[in-house]
């Protein structure tokens, strides 16, 4: 079964510091690649996504890159604050037996230190 | 204004028993659905409606039966609950296919069967 795998499980930053979160998928009925945060007790919420005719998308603090030929994209997360302790899950609109679905990978647990 | 909510957000009970989870979206979005998430915080789809019409049925053992009484509501239903249904069941709805756009969560029913 096809899956989007995730890395790293958790991560610990520093406050200020680079949070950085990789995706890797197989196979995409086309291309759409979200990122959701999710905080303890709430349902998962779309941070940012990104349409690959560009190979980089910015919004505030937050930026996913895309490797099309990789297969792989990331989130970054600059001048990381304790706020943005959640878990994020990246997604792809995988070709599966069933239909193109969206997959979710299957999260990172990020811990931003003061 | 909440727009998905779902009933209750706690529930305890006892193998065997039967239960049910309400969601109602004011989005007037065409499309609902229901996500389970596990104890490790895996997110997966179990049942997709569009327009009241079910789309998408994934490998979920037919104890859980879904129904939408119209195309704001998405009722689960599970008859014999066992204890590995343990779970957070999400709903969510989105304007267009959730492959392709964004998806709305609620704040999730968490379900322990003792």
């Amino acid at each position: 079964q096809q899956q989007v795998k995730q890395s790293p499980q958790s991560l610990i930053v520093q406050k200020g510091g680079i949070s950085i979160i990789n995706c890797a998928y197989e196979n995409t009925a086309f291309d759409y690649f979200p990122w959701y945060q999710q905080f303890p007790g709430k349902g998962p919420a779309l941070l940012i996504a990104i349409r690959p005719d560009v190979s980089e998308k910015k919004e505030g603090r937050f930026t996913i890159s895309f490797n099309k030929s990789a297969k792989q994209f990331s989130l970054h997360i600059m001048d990381s604050q304790p706020g943005d302790s959640a878990t994020y899950f990246c997604a792809a609109p995988l070709i599966t037996g069933g239909g193109n679905k969206l997959t979710f990978g299957t999260g990172t647990q990020l811990k931003v230190e003061l | 204004d909440t727009a998905v909510s779902q009933t209750p957000k706690y529930l305890v009970t006892q193998m065997g028993n039967d239960k049910s989870i309400k969601c109602e979206q004011n989005l007037g979005h065409d499309t609902m659905y229901w996500y389970k998430q596990d104890s490790k915080k895996f997110l997966k789809i179990m049942f997709s409606y569009n327009n009241k019409e079910l789309i998408i049925n994934e490998t979920v053992p037919n104890r859980f039966s879904p129904k939408s009484p119209d195309k704001a509501h998405l009722n689960l239903h599970i008859n014999s609950l066992e204890l590995g249904d343990s779970a957070v069941y999400f709903c969510a709805s989105s304007q267009v296919w959730e492959a392709a756009g964004e998806l709305f969560f609620g704040e999730g029913s968490r379900l322990t069967v003792l």
